[in-house]
């Protein structure tokens, strides 16, 4: 079936540090690959993604590259920020069934 | 736009009990989906509802179940609760075929279950 990998966490770095969150896919299909972040009390919100291979999407400083060759979506930011701390999912739509199969998620901690 | 809504925000309830979650989506969305949060199970699919009818349904067990009204909003429903169902339970809504777009989530409900 189809899944998600994510790296283990927690990564902890220091601010202003090069941030990077290795994400695989199963290579089922051409899906759209999102991330989502999860702060502290709060529900998902999506902060990128990419519809199709070679696409980059990007919002808030964070980057992620559709590489169907490596099936892979990383996600990174050249320069994190405290308020940066927060769970991050790499996800994609099942190809059976309309929903979202999530990685395991990646803490990030950033210190001051 | 107001975005996804749940209440209760939280929920207290003793083994045995049932419980009912309600989630408005975004103005416009007809899909509603909803998932379940664990710190051992990650994210795991629940259900989804498009126009009232479920489409798709994860690996729970009949105890969990929903609904979706006319107006889009949808509520779920355990019953028989068990101490493993505490978790974070979180709606998501879609424009049209839900899991293909992107999904907009609401802020959850934290049930807790004694």
């Amino acid at each position: 079936g189809d899944s998600v990998t994510q790296m283990e966490g927690p990564v902890t770095l220091s601010e202003e540090a090069f941030l990077t969150i290795n994400c695989t896919y199963t290579a089922t299909g051409y899906p759209s690959l999102f991330w989502y972040v999860q702060y502290p009390g709060e529900g998902l919100q999506l902060l990128l993604k990419a519809t199709k291979a070679d696409d980059k999407g990007s919002n808030k400083g964070f980057e992620a590259t559709y590489r169907k060759e490596t099936t892979s979506f990383h996600l990174e930011k050249g320069s994190v920020q405290v308020s940066d701390s927060a769970v991050y999912f790499c996800a994609r739509p099942d190809t059976g069934r309309r929903a979202l199969t999530f990685g395991s998620g990646t803490r990030l901690q950033v210190q001051p | 736009k107001a975005g996804v809504t749940q209440t209760p925000r939280y929920l207290i309830k003793t083994r045995g009990q049932q419980v009912t979650l309600s989630c408005s989506p975004i103005s416009g969305h007809r899909s509603v989906s909803w998932y379940q949060q664990t710190p051992g199970q990650g994210l795991q699919f629940l259900f989804e509802y498009f126009s009232e009818t479920q489409r798709n349904k994860g690996n729970f067990p009949g105890r969990f179940s929903g609904r979706q009204f006319s107006n889009s909003r949808s509520e779920m429903n355990v019953s028989t609760l068990e101490l493993g169902d505490s978790a974070l339970y979180l709606c998501a809504s879609s424009l049209e075929s839900g899991g293909r777009d992107e999904q907009f989530f609401g802020p959850g409900t934290r049930l807790t279950v004694l």
